[in-house]
């Protein structure tokens, strides 16, 4: 099966620069197919965050980025803050499955 | 703004067959795709499937021979269709817009649809 794999968790406190990986193979992230992020808060909907691996949709502050090498890519936030506190999950696209998967997911906790 | 509401029987017993139908607000169909998404309690997101204006759809291989997606382009509504549910189809299932580079930009408030007996 087709997966993108996560850290399970991430922490850190306040202001500090947190990063979350999303591991995938040559089908999806290492063919080249776009990487996009997702946060979501218990009990609501994902809300995108970044898509195309670096772009913000407006209204997302800039300190979430992403990048991409390889088979991997990586969610930043930068000057994390309490808010920030929820699920972030990656996505792209798999060539072997023919659709879209989704990372594992990942807590952010603030300490 | 894009708006999706989603509405769906959300209490079924095994066997049964799910049924979820997702509303476009402020736009349109166009080119993009319209997919579902679930999240069985407690763990991540699963795709589905996708549906285009013009009907073409796409499944997840794990979920193909199950699942069925409409689409009215009438009344800007998009339908899911998941038969001979189980306790592991248990989740709140997400309707949302594909739109370039695959990006899920607008969803659904989401629906709990909960199989047990």
């Amino acid at each position: 099966q087709s997966v993108l794999t996560q850290p399970p968790s991430v922490s850190g406190v306040p202001g500090q620069r947190v990063t979350i990986s999303c591991t995938g193979s040559n089908s999806n992230i290492g063919a080249a197919y776009d990487v996009h992020w997702y946060q979501q808060f218990p009990g609501t909907a994902p809300k995108l965050l970044i898509y195309g691996t670096n772009s913000r949709p407006s209204g997302v502050p800039d300190r979430f980025s992403g990048s991409k090498s390889g088979t991997s890519a990586t969610l930043a936030i930068t000057g994390l803050q309490a808010e920030d506190e929820a699920d972030y999950y990656c996505q792209s696209y798999d060539s072997r499955l023919g659709g879209y998967i989704f990372g594992t997911g990942t807590q952010v906790t603030v300490l | 703004q894009v708006q999706l509401h989603q509405w769906g029987e959300g209490l079924l017993r095994p066997s049964e067959t799910l049924s979820l139908t997702c509303a476009v607000y402020g736009g349109s169909f166009g080119e993009d795709y319209w997919t579902w998404i679930r999240q069985a309690p407690g763990k991540g997101l699963e795709w589905i499937g996708e549906i285009n204006h013009i009907g073409g759809t796409n499944f997840n291989p794990s979920l193909k021979s199950r699942a069925t997606i409409s689409i009215d382009t009438a009344k800007l509504q998009f339908s899911l269709i998941l038969r001979s549910v189980s306790a592991a189809d248990t989740a709140v299932y997400y309707c949302a817009r594909v739109s370039w580079l695959g990006k899920l930009d607008y969803w659904g408030q989401g629906a709990l649809v909960t199989v047990a007996s």
